[in-house]
């Protein structure tokens, strides 16, 4: 089982450029949640979907979008990139019962 | 506004002795708690979660709770250089963690 897995790992933007970064699961959770991780900022949840079909707003949405495509992935998109868009990006998948999250390895993004 | 706070450290301590990692929570409504390990360039790594007041132990960690002073706390017992690493505190309401900004633990060989 490969779990949570991302794709790109790394990626290099200019300012103005789109990119979809994509998560998948193998692990049957219903929900799906899309971080960014900042210096000092710790985790901030920017999207996140409690089922296939439903998306909702977390702390930090604005300048994204997502889609949850089935089950098992989930893709976030940036429209127009921005410098203040680099960090690193993690996927996480939550089932039933307590709700611990599973993360994905994550994508390290830089526009400039 | 849920907030989790930790101190960000670093935090130092020789090897074999106890770390001991902390954290608030301003949530009354949290529901239960974890706590993850991060390397330096990899992703949060689930060690515990605890959801009852009390201690809750497993191998050389244990977690306590104490939800009337919205307080959450880590020891980990016999630390190992293999230890350092970011913390991460996070509490859950409404299917969502709310994270710490992370102590940063270094176990001195």
């Amino acid at each position: 089982n490969a779990g949570v897995t991302q794709t790109p790992k790394f990626q290099v933007l200019k300012t103005g450029q789109s990119m979809t970064l994509q998560c998948a699961q193998d692990m049957n959770h219903n929900s799906m949640y899309w971080y960014r991780q900042d210096p000092g900022m710790g985790l901030r949840l920017i999207y996140y979907s409690a089922s296939e079909g439903t998306t909702d707003k977390g702390e930090v949405p604005n300048g994204y979008n997502v889609s949850r495509l089935n089950k098992r992935e989930f893709s976030l998109r940036l429209e127009s990139a921005a410098p203040s868009q680099t960090s690193v990006y993690f996927c996480a998948t939550s089932g039933t019962g307590v709700h611990e999250q599973f993360f994905g390895p994550g994508t390290r993004l830089t526009v400039l | 506004q849920k907030e989790v706070e930790q101190n960000s450290g670093p935090l130092s301590v020789p090897e074999g002795a106890i770390a001991s990692l902390n954290c608030t929570y301003s949530d009354r409504g949290s529901q239960s708690f974890f706590w993850y390990r991060q390397y330096s360039g990899k992703s949060p790594e689930l060690i515990m979660f605890i959801y009852s007041n009390g201690d809750k132990e497993d191998g050389r960690f244990t977690a306590q709770l104490n939800k009337a002073s919205q307080y959450v706390s880590l020891l980990i017992r016999d630390s190992q250089p293999s230890d350092s690493a970011t913390y991460l505190c996070a509490s859950s309401s409404a299917r969502q963690l709310t994270f710490g900004s992370g102590t940063q633990l270094t176990v001195l060989p």
